[in-house]
């Protein structure tokens, strides 16, 4: 069955410090992997995407990290600011017979402390 | 261009009523995805359209649940009847076909079944 798992559930840190959100998958045969930020009220936001053959990839303060081989993803935000509370979603895609089926985490509750 | 247009924003109603939710997907792009999003379930995948084709409905949770899509343009979810375990944000998102290409969420309607 495919999964997306997310880790830890929730988090909270000081402003100004860094973290890191880990997702594992097995969702097979896999396309790609999005990280999105949803903040509340809202719809879920692209921070990054990987495919396959890419292992890392950054968007300002947030680098996305990619194992395909372990079927492991991480997000690290580095010196956190008080917008970054949010929730996090890890997306996974697989590609089958034309469709395009992405597998949702259930996501990283991130709070962040003046 | 405006975003990914969902109305309404909230949506309270009585359990057996039928609930009409309406998306506008971003000019241009071709495929349209309807989400469920709980606290205890996460986002959902309920269908989604490739040229106003329905792909994959396989997360359409019961009959009560159909979703159209008559033009490029505007895309429907209806339930009926509505019951008070339907209660959650629906999501809808439109992208262009290719896999790697993102997502575009819309705000979200916020239906509450009594």
């Amino acid at each position: 069955k495919n999964q997306v798992e997310q880790s830890p559930q929730s988090l909270i840190i000081l402003e100004g410090k860094n973290c890191t959100l880990q997702c594992n998958y097995t969702v097979s045969p896999f396309s790609n992997l999005r990280w999105y930020k949803q903040d509340t009220g809202r719809g879920p936001v692209s921070l990054t995407i990987m495919t396959f053959s890419e292992n890392t990839k950054s968007n300002g303060r947030y680098t996305a990290t990619l194992d395909a081989d372990t079927k492991q993803s991480s997000l690290h935000i580095t010196a956190s600011q008080l917008s970054d509370s949010a929730s996090y979603i890890c997306v996974v895609s697989l590609q089958s017979g034309g469709s395009y089926i992405p597998t949702f985490g259930r996501g990283t509750s991130l709070i962040v402390h003046p | 261009d405006a975003g990914v247009i969902q109305s309404p924003r909230h949506e309270v109603t009585e359990m057996g009523q039928e609930v009409t939710l309406r998306c506008k997907p971003i000019s241009g792009h071709n495929s349209l995805f309807w989400y469920r999003q709980t606290m205890m379930r996460g986002l959902e995948l309920l269908i989604y359209f490739n040229n106003n084709v329905p792909i994959d409905d396989s997360g359409m949770p019961e009959d009560r649940f159909s979703a159209k899509m008559p033009n490029a343009s505007f895309s429907t979810l209806k339930i009926q009847p509505s019951e008070p375990r339907d209660s959650a944000v629906y999501f809808c998102a439109s992208s262009d076909r290719a896999p790697n290409n993102e997502q575009f969420f819309g705000p979200g309607t916020r239906l509450t079944v009594l």
